[in-house]
Parts: structure tokens; C-alpha cells; sequence
């Protein structure tokens, strides 16, 4: 079974804070993505990457950064929180881009106040 | 622009009745409809349709793609208690495969 693990489940960080959101895949997947997940607004893409040093831009990367030094990691940054960034983060990883199917962590819940 | 609707935002059924979850899209290039199941963890993969898949069925949940007009539906019948979560719609592309786009989820609560 493919396992994504996110380093945290609950997460209070205050305004101003740099903001690391770590996630482990276990499958060797090429392709990582990280989404924020809002009441009315759904799943938007924040970041996604094809390999290892590879990123590209999602539809909401305003406020974020990321890493992927390794294939199975990849680490969303948010350099100086904000109270809007308050969220429910997923991470999700896939084989490749021929694949459509994506497999979700638990999701870190990020409060910052 | 690309969207994706679902319908209802959300429902309250009690166990035993039969609930039909809808998802229409609007979407360039339409490859394929993903359905995912979420609890309070992560989201959790039910079904893939394309043209060459456009209904699946797994014990009690079934699905079904009409790319005439560009909507699915998820048939979840003798609902239980386990059936409740949020639904996820979620569309791929050809020619841009990154993306998924995804609509804003149905609610379920099925109530004993």
C-alpha cells in the first residue's frame, strides 16, 4: 500500500512565523504535490514537483515555497505566516505524469493566530 | 475557465436509504473523473472514469460518466454509518496532466 505521511496533524503558529510542513512518501513516486483545502473553495494547488529539485507553480502559490532535496520528501515553506494562511494542508504523491491518480496524506491543520 | 460542481454541497440520510452524489464539469481537453472519499484523514481514492471506463462498481458504491453531458454521478446504496465523509469530484486533463481540478466536496452524514 502507498503511505504518505505528513509530519503533523495539528499545528498553532503565530503571525510571522517561518513554517516548515513536512511529507514522506514511501512508493518511490516521481510526482509530489501540496494543496490547501478550504470550506467552499476545495482542493487548490499550491506547488507540485516532477523530481527531485523540481517545482513548478500551482494555482496558489502566493506565500509558499518549497523543497524536495529527496524524492520521497517534500517540504512546504511559508516564509512569514499569515492569519490567511489557515488551513488544512494535503500532500499527495503519484507514479508519474502519465498517472491520474493521486494518494493524500492526512493533512496538517494549520492555525495561525 | 475549467470548473468543477458538485451537488449537494451536503446531505443527511438515515442508514438503509440510497444517496446519489452528483459532480458536473466544465473542463478543456477532459481526460478523466476521479472520485475520492474523505474522512477525517486523508483522502481516500473509490473510482477512475474515462471513455473507456464510464461506470464502475464496488459493493454498495457505484459510479457512472456521461461525457455527453459533461457529468458523473456516485450511487452509494443501504447507506451506513462508515458511508459518512466528504465526497471529491476531481477531473484530469490531457496535455496538462499535473493538475487535477477538483470541486468543493458533498457532505454526507448518514445518521443510524
Amino acid at each position: 500500500d502507498v503511505k504518505v505521511t505528513q509530519s503533523s496533524r495539528y499545528l498553532v503558529k503565530r503571525t510571522g512565523e517561518k513554517v516548515f510542513l513536512e511529507c514522506v512518501q514511501d512508493m518511490d513516486h516521481e510526482n509530489m504535490f501540496w494543496y490547501r483545502q478550504d470550506p467552499g473553495l476545495g482542493l487548490r494547488l499550491i506547488y507540485f514537483s516532477y523530481d527531485v529539485k523540481m517545482k513548478e507553480k500551482g494555482d496558489i502559490p502566493e506565500g509558499y515555497s518549497v523543497s524536495r532535496e529527496k524524492k520521497e520528501r517534500f517540504s512546504l515553506i511559508l516564509e512569514s505566516a499569515s492569519t490567511n494562511q489557515t488551513s488544512m494542508y494535503l500532500c499527495a504523491s503519484r507514479p508519474g505524469t502519465s498517472y491520474y491518480e493521486q494518494y493524500f496524506g492526512p493533512g496538517t491543520r494549520l492555525t495561525v493566530t | 475557465e475549467d470548473k468543477v460542481v458538485q451537488s449537494p454541497l451536503s446531505l443527511v440520510v438515515h442508514e438503509g436509504d440510497t444517496v446519489t452524489l452528483n459532480c458536473s464539469y466544465e473542463v478543456t481537453n477532459f481526460r478523466s473523473l476521479l472520485w475520492y472519499k474523505q474522512e477525517k484523514k486523508a483522502p481516500t481514492f473509490l473510482f477512475m472514469l474515462t471513455s473507456s471506463g464510464i461506470e464502475k462498481k464496488s459493493g454498495r458504491l457505484s459510479s457512472i460518466l456521461d461525457k455527453k453531458e459533461l457529468f458523473s454521478i456516485l450511487n452509494i446504496t443501504a447507506t451506513q454509518t462508515g458511508d459518512s465523509a466528504i465526497y471529491l469530484c476531481a477531473v484530469g486533463r490531457d496535455y496538462n496532466t499535473d493538475k487535477l481540478i477538483f470541486g468543493t466536496g458533498t457532505r454526507l452524514q448518514v445518521f443510524p
